[in-house]
Formats: C-alpha cells, structure tokens, sequence
C-alpha cells in the first residue's frame, strides 16, 4: 500500500539555521508533490508544488526538492525564524486524492 | 472572499447521536473534501466529490455519509456517533484537472464523542 513517512516527528532548530524536512514514498508514483504549513488549531495551508519533472522550486526562503528515484522530498528553510515554527506536512498527488504525510513540528528556538 | 467556512466550531455528542457538518466555499471550485485528523494519523480522506453531483469514498469512509448539495457546499453526517469518531474535522475544496491544483483548508470541526 501506499506510504508516506516525514522524517520525525519532532525538529528543534536554532534562529537563523537552515532547517531540512524530509518526505519519504514507497508504492507511488506521484505528479506532484506539495508541502503546506499547519498552525496549531488551525487548518493546513498551501506552501509550495513541485511537479515530478521538477528538480527543485524556490519561494522566498523555502526551497523544495523532489527525487522521483529517491522517491524522496527535501523542504528547506534558510534563515529560520520563530515565526516559522509549526508543523509542516507533505502531501502527494497522483492517480489518487491527495494523500499526506503524518507531519513534521518544527520550533525555531530564538 | 471568506474562503472555506465551516460550521460548527465545537461539538459535543453522546454515542448513537447524529449530527451533520456543514462546509461551503466561495472560489468556485469543483472539488471538495473532508478528511479527519488524529494525532498520530495525520490527516485521513473520508469521501470527496470531485464536481457537482459525484461524490467518491476516500481512506476512511465508514460510518459517514456525504451531500454535494450544490457547487458550494460539501455536507458530512454522521448518522450514529461513535467515540472512535471524536476527532478535527477539516473540509478543503480545490481546482480540478491537470496541474495538481492546491487544496484550502477550513478552520476544522472539533468533534467529541462521549
């Protein structure tokens, strides 16, 4: 069956550092991968797409990279801030809805 | 432009009761969704409708039933609560087609069941 794994559950983070998320897939071969940020209490929200014949895409300071032979994602960070703190979820788009990953909390410590 | 609305906020219900949850978007999109959200289980695909008038099972469909009452609104009920159904209830809508159009989100359902 399908799986998606984030790399943990958890990521601590000094202010100013760069942080790396990652996104794991076996037994799919996704269109499009997308990663979007959750708030506590609050509902996801659209961050970045990138296509399977994409290798990288940048929006301000996020950066994401997507290895269809790896069957693997990169989400980056640069210059971390507290603001950034949240968990961040990666979501998979193919033949099927939408399927998401478990979620990555990250916290930026000042 | 309110987006994804969703009402209620909070619900409490005993077991065996029923309830509807209710979602409308104003972009004007096709598809809709409803998933669930656990800890420890991230978000789940209950049903979606992918148009007006079609409505599809997702990961975990039973014990809820779904309405596309028209392009804007996507209802979920569930006819008998279970205390396996206490969970956040989030609605999403989206573009159709080719281009792996972005999902939004509404505020979510907090659902508990005693």
């Amino acid at each position: 069956s399908q799986k998606i794994e984030q790399n943990s559950e958890a990521l601590n983070i000094q202010e100013g550092k760069t942080a790396t998320l990652t996104c794991n897939y076996t037994n799919y071969s996704p269109a499009y991968l997308q990663w979007y940020r959750q708030d506590p209490g609050r509902g996801p929200v659209f961050l970045l797409l990138i296509r399977e014949n994409e290798k990288e895409k940048r929006k301000e300071r996020l950066k994401v990279t997507f290895d269809t032979t790896l069957k693997q994602s990169l989400f980056h960070i640069t210059a971390s801030q507290p603001a950034d703190s949240a968990t961040y979820l990666c979501a998979l788009l193919g033949n099927t809805p939408l399927v998401f990953g478990k979620g990555t909390r990250l916290s930026v410590i000042a | 432009n309110a987006g994804v609305t969703q009402t209620p906020k909070f619900q409490v219900l005993k077991t065996g009761q029923s309830m509807t949850l209710q979602c409308a978007q104003d972009m004007n999109h096709n598809s809709m969704y409803w998933y669930r959200q656990d800890p420890g289980m991230g978000l789940r695909l209950i049903y979606y409708s992918a148009s007006e008038g079609t409505t599809d099972k997702g990961e975990v469909p039973n014990g809820y039933n779904v309405s596309r009452l028209n392009k804007r609104e996507f209802s979920l009920r569930l006819e008998s609560a279970a205390p396996s159904q206490t969970s956040v209830y989030f609605c999403a809508s989206s573009e159709t087609g080719t281009g792996g159009y972005e999902q939004y989100f509404g505020p979510g359902t907090r659902l508990t069941v005693t």
